[in-house]
């Protein structure tokens, strides 16, 4: 089975603009995570996504969105870009549920803002 | 909020030692889970034990967890160069557990030295 797939792998930006990134979950899988990961707060959950409604939320401001689509395929987006959204974007697929059931992580996606 | 906590924060030791990592968490969890982080790359599933197993083995692995003391280690047989990572626990609420139905701590950085 092909893994976790996230494009694009790496995103430079500049503040202000907008910016989605994709992600591919493992074929069969219903539930997509996605996480920040920075130096100073470490991995952070952002959303889950499951059969195309948001499930749960983490904690971060409405600039960050996500969706899922039928083919459980996500994307998240994020607006009004700020310096301190430079981070590793994780995307986490599961079968059913992120609490439960093991988890499988892309290659992240390196986002840069300038 | 960040349950799972990992010690030590970086361990150093000789290859063919071995290595051991703790993890400790406040609630009371449906399972935990360890990962491997390569530098800058995405989390590597290692191992999920369930809150009523009390030891897992997987290769040169072993994950033991004591629910009466919240707490669970992780020990690398043998250690070898390429184990030289960040390693992750997370601590898995009861399905649908919310935004806190998995928290990773900050991780333990491994190095191997030949």
């Amino acid at each position: 089975k092909a893994g976790v797939t996230q494009t694009p792998r790496y995103l430079i930006k500049t503040r202000g603009q907008q910016v989605t990134l994709s992600c591919s979950p493992i074929s069969g899988h219903r539930s997509v995570s996605w996480y920040q990961q920075t130096p100073g707060q470490g991995l952070q959950f952002l959303f889950e996504y499951f059969s195309e409604t948001q499930r749960n939320k983490g904690n971060f401001p409405g600039r960050f969105s996500g969706r899922q689509f039928s083919n459980s395929r996500s994307e998240m987006n994020v607006s009004t870009l700020e310096l301190g959204d430079s981070a590793l974007y994780l995307c986490a697929s599961s079968l059913e549920d992120r609490s439960t059931d093991t988890q499988y992580f892309g290659p992240g996606t390196r986002l840069t803002v300038l | 909020s960040q349950q799972g906590e990992e010690d030590p924060q970086a361990l150093s030791i000789q290859e063919g030692e071995n290595a051991t990592m703790n993890c400790s968490y406040k609630t009371s969890i449906n399972n935990l889970q360890w990962y491997r982080q390569n530098s800058g790359r995405g989390l590597v599933h290692l191992i999920l034990i369930r809150s009523n197993e009390r030891e897992k083995h997987s290769g040169r692995l072993r994950v033991t967890l004591d629910t009466s003391k919240k707490s669970s280690s992780l020990l690398i047989t043998a250690s070898r160069a390429a184990d030289t990572a960040s390693y992750f626990c997370a601590t898995g609420l009861y399905s649908g557990g919310g935004a806190d139905g998995l928290t990773f701590g900050k991780g333990t950085h491994l190095i191997i030295q030949p």
